[in-house]
């Protein structure tokens, strides 16, 4: 078990620049979720993948974000024309089906900071 | 929609005491799970404990423990003989027993956490 992996770890970019998060599950685990954290607050769901198909996005997921896992294994997270309002923790984490008590393992998050 | 709510924002322990931590929500559903994560600083989250609520009896993992009233629907977190590297955001979390059904995806529901901090 090699964990979650997410890179990158910290992001500073100018606002209107398109930014670019990967992140790699745990190999075993068929479901991947993204969650965006801000300061002082619970995480909160972006969207998930089924495998490679994405299959619930939240209302939090503007036109802005868009989300890809091609081959049902790692996965990544755009965000177009950044906003000063997108500066978050972006945390990932997979997980299996039919397994509802089993934990979503949870991987170290990208931080993006927008100037 | 299910919430999830925590209203403690900060709470402070002396090492080797004990510390409970409160969690309420609210949800339509009767079958769902429970959790409690941890979040150090800077640090990944992981999981402390979790509760099918099917089952009566609390859930215990060695120093932690919960008190859950499906009822009253309160899930507190009860930590024993505090550790120093207990400090940290502590998540109250709430996943739909229907997350195994393909289209319900079986996202987790946080509450806004609480910053637990232990003094030597």
């Amino acid at each position: 078990d090699t964990g979650v992996s997410q890179n990158p770890r910290h992001k500073i970019t100018k606002r209107g620049q398109n930014v670019t998060f990967r992140c790699d599950p745990i190999s075993e685990h068929n479901r991947l979720y993204w969650y965006r954290q801000t300061l002082g607050q619970g995480p909160e769901f972006l969207t998930y993948f089924q495998n490679e198909a994405q299959l619930e996005k939240s209302r939090l997921l503007s036109d802005r974000f868009s989300a890809e896992r091609p081959k049902g294994s790692f996965s990544t997270l755009e965000i177009q024309r950044t906003e000063q309002g997108d500066s978050a923790m972006y945390l990932c984490a997979s997980g299996n089906r039919d397994r509802g008590n089993q934990p979503q393992h949870f991987g170290d998050g990208t931080r993006l900071s927008i100037l | 929609a299910q919430t999830v709510t925590q209203s403690q924002p900060e709470m402070s322990v002396q090492e080797a005491e004990t510390v409970t931590l409160s969690c309420t929500y609210d949800t339509s559903e009767s079958d769902y799970y429970l959790f409690w994560y941890k979040q150090p600083p800077s640090r990944q989250m992981i999981l402390v404990i979790r509760q099918e609520a099917y089952k009566q009896q609390n859930a215990t993992e060695n120093r932690f423990s919960v008190n859950f009233q499906k009822a009253a629907k309160s899930f507190s977190l009860k930590i024993s003989d505090s550790q120093l590297g207990d400090a940290a955001m502590y998540f109250c979390a709430y996943r739909s027993a229907r997350g195994a059904l393909i289209n319900q995806g079986g996202k987790l529901i946080f509450g806004q956490g609480t910053e637990l901090s232990v003094k030597p």
